[in-house]
């Protein structure tokens, strides 16, 4: 089975200041992993992936995310934090494994509160 | 950009009866998917769907649920007999195929049983 772990519920950082929101997964193949973000009342919007290749993605807004295998990690990052990042943010994984009719589905974790003040 | 919507934004029902939620997927997307957000909790798995069929399904997604695609470009979810706790956020979600793509979700439906 595969899981997701966001072990802070919250995150608050100063603007301007980098921030990290963390994130651990555990999947029995090689992972594809997501970090997705929600504003209040709004759906989940994508901001980068992790599928192959170099282990810093970088994505929408200035976001990167490092992979780390050994770690089993994939922690967002942004080296300069702006108040309208503060949001609800999402890791997610899905298995790599073709499993006949789809890829699987994706497991999330809890959920990161990101507040950036000002 | 293209999107997915879904309809309603918000539902409210009595429990017991039948909902419909309603999602247009993007055009060229061949998978789609059911998710919801209990509030306060983390977005959970309900189904995936692929060629007018289940692909996969979660122990949440028992008798009571059901999914369709019924024209070619709506992807419905129902739920049969709603209960209190069936009281969530509901996200569509679609993607283009392969494994490493995104999924793109709708702003969901708030489904609220009373």
């Amino acid at each position: 089975a595969q899981s997701v772990a966001q072990p802070e519920d919250q995150v608050n950082v100063a603007e301007g200041n980098p921030l990290t929101v963390k994130c651990t997964y555990s999947v029995s193949g090689n992972p594809y992993l997501f970090w997705y973000v929600q504003y209040p009342n709004r759906g989940l919007q994508f901001l980068l992936k992790y599928i192959t290749g170099d282990n810093l993605v970088k994505g929408s807004y200035g976001f990167e995310a490092e992979f780390n295998k050994s770690q089993t990690s994939f922690h967002l990052k942004k080296p300069s934090a702006l108040v309208s990042d503060s949001a609800l943010y999402f890791c997610a994984v899905r298995d790599s494994f073709w499993k006949g009719t789809s890829y699987g589905k994706l497991t999330f974790g809890q959920g990161t509160i990101l507040t950036v003040h000002p | 950009e293209p999107e997915v919507t879904q309809t309603p934004s918000h539902q409210v029902t009595q429990m017991g009866q039948e909902v419909i939620l309603r999602c247009v997927p993007i055009s060229n997307h061949l998978y789609f998917y059911w998710y919801r957000q209990i509030l306060g909790q983390k977005v959970e798995f309900l189904v995936s769907f692929y060629n007018n069929e289940i692909s996969e399904k979660s122990e949440i997604f028992d008798d009571q649920f059901s999914v369709e695609r019924p024209d070619g470009s709506n992807f419905t979810l129902k739920i049969r007999s709603t209960k209190l706790e069936d009281s969530a956020m509901y996200f569509c979600a679609s993607t283009q195929g392969t494994g490493g793509t995104e999924a793109f979700f709708g702003q969901g439906t708030r489904l609220t049983v009373v």
